[in-house]
This record gives C-alpha cells, sequence and structure tokens, in this order.
C-alpha cells in the first residue's frame, strides 16, 4: 500500500457544481497534512493546511479523518480556473520528509 | 520577500553533457527539497538539505546525480553526463523548518537531445 494514496481522475465537474476528493495516507501518526494544487506546467503551490478540526477557506474546505485516515477537499460553487491537480501532503509522526500523493486532476467544464 | 528562485527555467544538453542547476531558497529558510516530475507524473523526491549538509538523499540517483546547498549561494543540483531519461522539470523547495510545509520555485525544465 502506498504511503499516500489519491484518485488520479480526471474529475470532470460542470463549472458552478461542487467536488470532493480523498487522500488516504496509512501512517496512523501523521501529525501535518497539506493541500497543494499544480496547474500544468507550473511549481505545485500551497492551497491550504488541513487542521484537526478542518478548515474553509472561501469556497474551499479540508477536513481531517483520523479515524479512518483520510483528507478530503471540497470545492464549492467550482469555476474555470479551479482546474488543476491537487496534491495531498502528509508530514509523518518526527519526520521531516513530505510525503506526496500523486495528485487528482480536476477539470471544470463550461 | 522574494520567492524561490530557480535558473535557468529551461536548459538545453546533449547526451554526454553536465547540466548544473540552481536554487535560491526563500529569505530565511535553511531547508531546501529537490524534486523532478516527468510528464503527466508525480512528484519524486529527489534530496533535501540544509547549510552544507545533506539530510536525505535516499531519493536520488547514485550515480550521475549529486547536490550541494554551500554556506554561501544557492543549492546545485548537478547531473553529469546526462541521459534521454534526464528530461524532466526539476523543482526545488525550501521552508523554515524541516517538517513544514514547502514552497517552491517555478522549476527548471530540462531537455536532453
Amino acid at each position: 500500500r502506498k504511503e499516500v494514496e489519491q484518485d488520479p481522475g480526471p474529475f470532470n465537474v460542470p463549472e458552478g457544481a461542487t467536488v470532493a476528493f480523498n487522500c488516504t495516507y496509512s501512517n496512523s501518526a501523521s501529525q501535518s497534512f497539506f493541500w497543494y494544487r499544480q496547474d500544468c506546467r507550473k511549481e505545485p503551490k500551497l492551497l491550504m493546511s488541513v487542521y484537526s478540526s478542518g478548515n474553509e477557506d472561501g469556497r474551499f474546505t479540508a477536513q481531517l479523518n483520523r479515524a479512518s485516515q483520510y483528507i478530503s477537499l471540497l470545492i464549492r460553487d467550482s469555476k474555470l480556473s479551479d482546474s488543476a491537480t491537487y496534491l495531498c501532503v502528509v508530514i509523518p509522526d518526527s519526520n521531516y520528509q513530505l510525503i506526496w500523493g500523486a495528485g487528482t486532476k480536476l477539470i471544470i467544464k463550461p | 520577500n522574494a520567492g524561490v528562485m530557480q535558473n535557468p527555467r529551461h536548459l538545453v544538453r546533449r547526451r554526454g553533457q553536465e547540466a548544473r542547476l540552481r536554487c535560491s531558497p526563500m529569505k530565511g529558510h535553511s531547508h531546501v527539497y529537490w524534486y523532478r516530475q516527468l510528464p503527466e507524473e508525480g512528484l519524486k523526491f529527489m534530496v533535501y538539505l540544509q547549510k552544507e549538509n545533506i539530510i536525505d538523499e535516499s531519493g536520488m540517483p547514485k550515480e550521475r546525480f549529486s547536490a550541494e546547498f554551500p554556506k554561501e549561494g544557492p543549492s546545485i543540483l548537478r547531473i553529469q553526463q546526462v541521459v534521454r531519461g534526464d528530461s524532466a522539470a526539476y523543482f526545488c523547495a525550501s521552508s523554515p523548518r524541516g517538517n513544514n510545509e514547502q514552497f517552491f520555485g517555478p522549476g527548471t525544465r530540462l531537455t536532453v537531445l
């Protein structure tokens, strides 16, 4: 089993819809979690950190489910500009190295 | 505060030549990471460095690849005797601490002819 797993997609979603995807992790002691977004041929950019209590930033909501060992990203009222690959990142307990998922590709269609 | 800088942005080399990629971390960041990304694939960790030290090079091929982060100046990823399979985007990231979110540079796209 991979340390961090994501559905590669692509998710084809009409503009204005709500879309959600998950990322599962294998190390139950993992402490920190992030969502990054990567546009085609660009560098990954930090989208949001994922806190135990969950967090929301505008149309984006991230949640952590420790019992089932996954994090989720919800995008409401999706825009064409949300089309990108969304990367899940996990930092294992007391470890420095970020473990990256392979990413979920999202395509928002007009 | 300038972000992570990488140069060159594009690099073309012929097989057998050397490629030298540079990365200047964000101000105040002493941790640098190098990743490689092949087309349509995810990021692959290569090496993690702090000033003058290699912390983890488990993702870097044992031959032809080397990395350094000197006390002064940028971090350098060096690929000797490049082959076509080295063609990829090479991203550098930096962080203020080891277990913290990372900030990426724009990448260097290496093409080996």
